[in-house]
């Protein structure tokens, strides 16, 4: 399989413990994104990469939001004392540039975190 | 800065008829504009996109949208429903090093 995976597909957790994601990339994509999702919304963007670097953070992410890509590959996406707010679907994309500036983004399955 | 407009939370056609979900956009540059649908228990997929060749784009499973500079909208059509059709739709829009996703529309085919 050659596309986007994000791992795990699934999280519960207790309020107020830390979690772990992870998202591998389709490999020849430089650009990484994660998005959040909730029922019955669009998807909201959280940050992107490129390569390494992080290049843009939604001003909506709280400090208990990290997220890496210490290698320019895969990234994880850290959550800090999770609140039950947080409880959402979280997307990984990877992108390709189809035009100067622009881009189309392939999205993996997501990971659906439940905050208890 | 860009920004999309779903008309319409939520759309129900009967099996067979038209299937019309309506984007309006905003960007401060040209945009490329696309649709995505996501169904039920799955990730997002592209279903067309609109990258400033012709302005009628034709995507996966009959669906297609127009792309009116006028009217600033990018609405996506098909001719006939079928009962599989039925899923979240996202129209989005890119530009300027930025994506930004509408809020949805979810669409109902009643047999």
């Amino acid at each position: 399989d050659t596309g986007v995976s994000q791992n795990p597909r699934h999280k519960i957790t207790k309020r107020g413990q830390n979690v772990t994601f992870r998202c591998d990339p389709i490999s020849e994509h430089n650009r990484l994104y994660w998005y959040r999702q909730t029922l019955g919304q669009g998807p909201e963007f959280l940050t992107y990469f490129q390569n390494e670097a992080q290049l843009e953070k939604s001003r909506l992410l709280s400090d208990r939001f990290s997220a890496e890509r210490p290698k320019g590959s895969f990234s994880t996406l850290e959550i800090q004392r999770t609140e039950q707010g947080d409880s959402a679907m979280y997307l990984c994309a990877s992108s390709l540039e189809i035009g100067a500036g622009v881009e189309t983004q392939y999205f993996g399955p997501g990971t659906r975190l439940l905050v208890l | 800065a860009q920004s999309v407009t779903q008309l319409g939370s939520h759309v129900s056609v009967s099996e067979g008829a038209l299937v019309l979900l309506r984007c309006n956009y905003s960007s401060s540059v040209p945009p490329y504009l696309f649709w995505y649908v996501q169904y039920p228990n799955q990730g997002l997929q592209l279903l067309l996109k609109y990258t400033s060749a012709a302005t009628l784009v034709k995507g996966i499973n009959g669906f297609e949208a127009e792309f009116k500079k006028s009217e600033t909208s990018f609405h996506l059509t098909k001719p006939s429903a079928h009962m599989s059709d039925a899923a979240e739709y996202f129209c989005a829009v890119s530009g300027d090093n930025d994506m930004r996703f509408g809020a949805g529309t979810r669409l109902t085919v009643k047999p």
